[in-house]
């Protein structure tokens, strides 16, 4: 069936590094391929997506690019700060628009 | 603006009994869809409800079932509990136009099965 891979499924880095989350996707079909952050208690919460007619979007530290031909796209935080800790979850839609969604990125910030 | 809401929060039940879950989407959506989240994993797509119909539904079971009412809110039931189904259960809104995208999700219901 369809999937989607994300790595790594743990992510340490230095508080004011970058961050890069993987996704790999199988639906040739999949189009829109949003990001959420999920903190401890809470639901996920969108904080960027992106459409298949685009290669690039940014907003602010976030970034999402994406790769059709190698089905794959990823996510970039800069200058990152205490608050970006969180599990982060990648997802892509199927032919029937639902979303199938990684198994999520726990990132930490060290200070 | 309160967001999605749902209640409870927690809820503990024992194998073999009912259980509902109830979901307020975000002032202005009409579509609701629900998730089960198990521990360390993705949101599993449930079921979707839109204009009071299930719309779309995800690979679970007859045992799981579904209500929207006239203002937009919805319920989850699920039926002879396992303990399989413990897991976070997590209402997601948004508006009809837009379906599966920007998905606005509550804060969940922790579900355990005993």
């Amino acid at each position: 069936g369809e999937n989607v891979e994300q790595h790594p499924s743990t992510l340490s880095v230095q508080e004011g590094d970058s961050a890069v989350i993987k996704c790999t996707y199988s639906d040739s079909a999949s189009n829109y391929f949003p990001w959420y952050k999920q903190e401890l208690g809470k639901g996920p919460q969108l904080i960027i997506d992106i459409r298949s007619n685009v290669g690039e979007k940014k907003d602010q530290r976030i970034a999402v690019t994406l790769n059709k031909t190698a089905k794959h796209f990823s996510l970039h935080i800069t200058e990152t700060q205490p608050e970006d800790s969180a599990v982060y979850f990648c997802a892509a839609s199927m032919s029937n628009y639902q979303l199938i969604w990684g198994a999520g990125t726990k990132l930490i910030i060290k200070p | 603006d309160a967001g999605v809401t749902q209640s409870p929060t927690h809820l503990i039940k024992t194998r073999g009994q009912q259980v509902t879950l109830r979901c307020s989407p975000k002032s202005g959506h009409d579509t609701v869809s629900w998730y089960q989240q198990a521990l360390g994993q993705g949101p599993q797509f449930i079921f979707q409800y839109y204009e009071e119909e299930e719309r779309q539904r995800g690979n679970f079971p007859d045992r799981f079932s579904g209500h929207q009412f006239p203002n937009y809110s919805s319920e989850l039931n699920v039926n002879a509990l396992l303990l399989g189904d413990s897991a976070l259960y997590l209402c997601a809104s948004s508006t009809s136009g837009q379906g599966f995208e920007k998905l606005f999700f509550g804060s969940g219901t922790q579900l355990s099965v005993l």
